[in-house]
């Protein structure tokens, strides 16, 4: 079975600062997904950043990139330039390559306040 | 282009009753996968439908069943409510092309509180 963990419960940062977010995740397969997803206040849950397993090069989405280390089973985000619409929970997750099944795992959460 | 509604937004319901909740992917989406949210186990799978076929099953109580309609739409129903059946249920919906990665798009969820 598949566990991730997120090891900071909450994080604060000040506007316009860089934070990153951890995560590490546990699975024998060797195809996989990975995902940072983000559930502000509304709870709406909005996908944030996604990375393939089998892909070296770090997935970035404007202020949001990874730091993927596949042989250490880490992924981490890092937010640049915070501003205070990131204030949110973020969720790793991961989920098996496409099997003909769709099962996200998620980490605990961290709680990320962006404070002006 | 609508995105997954589900209803109702909030439920309150009292020990040993069912509920049902719905959930209506967005069009062209086949898969729906629900999940439950508490602050004690966080996010947690429940169920994955396509096609009317239960695909996946996590790792609940058969208190918790579900099924999907013709349209894509599904319901999942908890009966004989308990305390700890207090979250929100998060529904997600996706293409499910073979071979290709298919994001999953999330509803709004459906806060239900047992008293």
């Amino acid at each position: 079975a598949q566990t991730v963990t997120q090891s900071q419960p909450e994080m604060s940062v000040q506007e316009a600062e860089t934070v990153t977010l951890s995560c590490t995740y546990d699975t024998s397969e060797n195809n996989y997904y990975l995902f940072w997803y983000k559930q502000p206040p509304s709870r709406q849950m909005i996908l944030v950043i996604r990375q393939e397993a089998y892909k070296q090069q770090n997935a970035t989405e404007n202020r949001f990139s990874v730091n993927f280390q596949k042989a250490a089973k880490s992924f981490s985000l890092k937010i640049s330039d915070s501003q205070l619409g990131d204030t949110a929970m973020y969720f790793c997750a991961f989920m098996k390559h496409f099997q003909g099944a769709q099962k996200l795992v998620f980490g605990q959460g961290t709680r990320l306040t962006i404070n002006p | 282009k609508a995105g997954v509604t589900q209803t109702p937004r909030y439920l309150i319901k009292t020990r040993g009753q069912q509920v049902t909740l719905s959930c209506s992917p967005i069009s062209g989406h086949r898969s729906v996968s629900w999940y439950q949210q508490t602050p004690g186990q966080g996010l947690q799978f429940l169920f994955e439908y396509f096609s009317e076929t239960q695909r996946n099953k996590g790792n609940f109580p058969g208190r918790f069943s579900g099924r999907q309609f013709s349209n894509s739409r599904s319901e999942m129903n908890v009966s004989t409510l308990e305390l700890g059946d207090s979250a929100l249920y998060l529904c997600a919906s996706s293409r499910t092309l073979a071979g290709n990665y298919n994001e999953q798009f999330f509803g709004p969820g459906t806060r239900l509180t047992v008293l």
